[in-house]
C-alpha cells in the first residue's frame, strides 16, 4: 500500500541552525501538508501546498519557515534559524484530489530536537 | 476562535469491552476524520466521514458524522490489546484548503 515517507526520522540541531525536513508524498497525490506535534500536545497545522504554491498557512508558519517541491517526488520544510521551541515531531501529509483534499495520509514523522 | 473538544481524555478498559469517544466543534465541519497514533509514529487514518448523518464502519470501528455537522463519535467494539494508542478526531471547515484541526486525543489502554 502506498505511503508517505519522511527523512530523517530524527534530527538534532543547534539553535540558530537551518534544517530541512524531507517528505515523499504518495505518488498520485496533489495536495501536500506539514503539521507539527509538540510532545504531549495535539497535532497542529502548519501549511498546505498545491500546484507549487502555498494554499494556506497558520500563524505558526512565520518567515522562518518555507516549503518547496524541488522535483516531482519530494516536498521539503525548511526552518531557517531554529529556536528551542521548534523542537517537535513534524509530520508531512498528502491527499489525492480536490474533493478528497481533507482526507490526508500522514508520514511517520521527523523528530526535531533543537539544543 | 474555533474550538474542538475531544472526550474522554483517557480510557482504561478490559479486553472485550466496547469503547466510545466523541468530538464536538464550535463550528460546522465539512469532513470528520478519525486517526490512531502509536508512540513515536504518525497518525494513521481509520475512518473518513463526508456527509452529515453518515455512519461508516471499518472492521470493529464505527464512526458517525453528526447531523448538526458539529460532532462525531468513534466506537470500537470488542477491544483487543492492539487497540492501545491515542485516537484523534480531526475536522476540516469549508474552504479550509485541507487545514485539519485536531482534537486533543483519547488515550486508550486495554488490559487483558
Amino acid at each position: 500500500e502506498p505511503e508517505v515517507t519522511q527523512t530523517p526520522s530524527h534530527q538534532v540541531t543547534q539553535m540558530g541552525q537551518e534544517v530541512i525536513l524531507r517528505c515523499v508524498p504518495i505518488s498520485n497525490h496533489l495536495y501536500f501538508y506539514w503539521y507539527r506535534q509538540i510532545l504531549g500536545q495535539k497535532v497542529e497545522f502548519l501549511v498546505s501546498f498545491y500546484n507549487n504554491e502555498i494554499s494556506e498557512k497558520s500563524e505558526i508558519f512565520d518567515d522562518q519557515f518555507s516549503v518547496e517541491r524541488p522535483d516531482g517526488s519530494n516536498f521539503t520544510l525548511k526552518i531557517r534559524s531554529t529556536k528551542l521551541e521548534d523542537s517537535a515531531m513534524y509530520f508531512c501529509a498528502s491527499s489525492e484530489v480536490d474533493s478528497l483534499r481533507d482526507t490526508q495520509y500522514f508520514g511517520p514523522g521527523t523528530r526535531l530536537t533543537v539544543l | 476562535g474555533q474550538q474542538l473538544n475531544q472526550s474522554p481524555q483517557s480510557m482504561f478498559i478490559q479486553e472485550g469491552e466496547d469503547v466510545s469517544m466523541n468530538c464536538t466543534s464550535s463550528s460546522i465541519f465539512n469532513t470528520w476524520l478519525w486517526y490512531k497514533q502509536d508512540p513515536g509514529e504518525g497518525p494513521v487514518l481509520l475512518i473518513a466521514l463526508y456527509k452529515a448523518g453518515e455512519l461508516t464502519s471499518n472492521g470493529r470501528l464505527t464512526a458517525q458524522f453528526g447531523i448538526t455537522r458539529k460532532d462525531s463519535f468513534l466506537n470500537i467494539s470488542a477491544s483487543i490489546p492492539s487497540d492501545v494508542g491515542i485516537y484523534f478526531c480531526a475536522g476540516a471547515y469549508t474552504d479550509s484548503w485541507g487545514k485539519l484541526q485536531f482534537g486533543a486525543g483519547t488515550q486508550v489502554v486495554v488490559t487483558p
